[in-house]
């Protein structure tokens, strides 16, 4: 089975710290990715990487950085974290293909900034 | 734009009672590939099924099945005989066929969905 794994299932941060939520997955996908859920807003894609130190951004990049030194890690960094921020952050990885894949999915973070 | 909209936020059952989930979406391109995954309240997304836009078939996996219609851009989804065990958030997904994309989900906004004894 796949597997995917979050370093932390709760989080509590303060406002101004550098954050860093670690994913790891054990199936060799070649897809990795970032999202944050938030009540009524469903999940939204942060960061993606296809490749090892390859990186594209999602749809809501902002106060957010990505890390990938190998393949099956995936950092999500927060440089200065707002209390904005406050949110569960979920990892998911897929297999190499072009739409067609489910993605596997971590069992989240909640991180909260105070 | 591509575009998930699950109007149906928040859903109240008994158990043993019908539901149907719906979801409507919005793409430009010919190839796509609908999804749909459940989220416990463990917070973990289980992936349910994957749809590609040239099947219309309807799919029926035990108690759970699924209407696709292109000609209403919709990919609904209906539990059986509900259970407690079938409370979550459900949400649909689109994914656009390309290179481009390289499995870029789009999600909807979840429908929560409470069975009760």
């Amino acid at each position: 089975d796949v597997k995917v794994t979050q370093s932390s299932r709760y989080l509590v941060k303060r406002t101004g710290e550098k954050v860093f939520l670690e994913c790891v997955q054990d199936m060799d996908h070649e897809n990795m990715f970032w999202y944050r859920q938030d009540p009524g807003l469903g999940l939204r894609l942060i960061y993606f990487s296809y490749d090892v130190k390859m990186k594209e951004k999602g749809d809501i990049p902002e106060g957010y950085s990505v890390s990938r030194e190998k393949k099956e890690r995936f950092s999500l960094i927060l440089e200065s974290a707002s209390t904005n921020q406050t949110s569960m952050y979920l990892c998911a990885s897929s297999p190499e293909a072009f739409g067609y894949d489910e993605q596997f999915f971590g069992p989240g973070t909640r991180l909260t900034v105070l | 734009a591509q575009k998930v909209t699950q109007a149906q936020t928040e859903i109240s059952v008994v158990e043993k009672e019908d539901v149907t989930l719906d979801c409507v979406y919005e793409t430009r391109d010919t190839t796509y590939y609908l999804f749909w995954y459940k989220q416990p309240p463990s917070g973990e997304l289980v992936f349910l099924i994957r749809r590609n836009s040239f099947d219309e078939q309807n799919e029926i996996s035990g108690r759970y099945s699924w209407n696709f219609q292109k000609s209403t851009s919709s990919f609904n989804f209906t539990i059986t005989a509900s259970q407690v065990v079938d409370s979550a958030v459900y949400f649909c997904a689109l994914s656009e066929a390309g290179w481009y994309n390289t499995d870029k989900l789009i999600f909807g906004t979840g429908t929560r969905l409470q069975v009760f004894p």
